[in-house]
């Protein structure tokens, strides 16, 4: 079946103006989550959803950064007022995580969006 | 602070060696580790995971877990040129718990030489 999708590929922005990054999951995995990836730079969490319980927000670094997930499907990454050094790739991955399976926790991750602030 | 640690590399390996990459781990309470492969400009990609302790063996790759020392390693046998990868530790809270997402290792680069 499909993988998780994510668009746009690339994105360049002007500093100052504010971005959105899409993300559709695997059909049927009920957790989503964003990480970002600056160059050269392991994974950093970002926020994460799991069915209707409300989000883990504990790794957005700024209030700049919001996401939503509308209708427990796709999931948007909203960058307001973007900064140089929000330059990096932008992951989504999707896991089924549903309770009492623990191989379902596998996280299945999407192609990216590569953000370059200028 | 939740940590998992990784040897940057970059690891060189011939063609043909055993390649072995290592990861600690600060959470004691953790229960589920993740092996990803990273080429360079793509996303990761699983390789295998593993919940209890000692070896799991899929194809050329052996994963390893000792939850006493908090360390898991991946070995690669009969190395190939296109397993020239970052490899990454991703480890996940306690099962159950509120936490939700894995905690991943910067990644060790990983170079085999024809």
């Amino acid at each position: 079946g499909a993988g998780v999708s994510q668009s746009p590929s690339n994105k360049v922005t002007e500093k100052g103006k504010d971005v959105e990054l899409r993300c559709d999951p695997i059909s049927g995995h009920t957790a989503l989550y964003w990480y970002r990836q600056s160059l050269g730079q392991g994974l950093e969490f970002l926020i994460y959803f799991q069915g209707n319980s409300a989000p883990d927000k504990s790794g957005l670094p700024s209030d700049r950064f919001s996401a939503e997930r509308t209708g427990g499907s796709v999931s948007t990454l909203t960058i307001q007022r973007t900064q140089q050094e929000d330059s990096a790739v932008y992951l989504c991955a999707s896991s089924s995580r549903l309770a009492g399976y623990r191989h379902q926790e596998t996280q299945y991750f999407g192609p990216g969006t590569r953000l370059l602030v200028l | 602070q939740k940590e998992v640690e990784q040897n940057s590399g970059p690891l060189s390996v011939p063609e043909g060696a055993i390649a072995s990459l290592n990861c600690t781990y600060s959470d004691r309470g953790s229960q589920s580790f993740f092996w990803y492969r990273q080429y360079s400009g793509k996303s990761p990609e699983l390789i295998m995971f593993i919940y209890s302790n000692g070896d799991k063996e899929d194809g050329r790759f052996t994963a390893q877990l000792n939850k006493a020392s908090q360390y898991v390693s991946l070995l690669i046998r009969d190395s190939q040129p296109s397993d020239s990868a970052t490899y990454l530790c991703a480890v996940s809270g306690n099962y159950g718990g509120s936490q939700g997402n894995l905690i991943f290792g910067k990644g060790t680069k990983l170079s085999v030489k024809p």
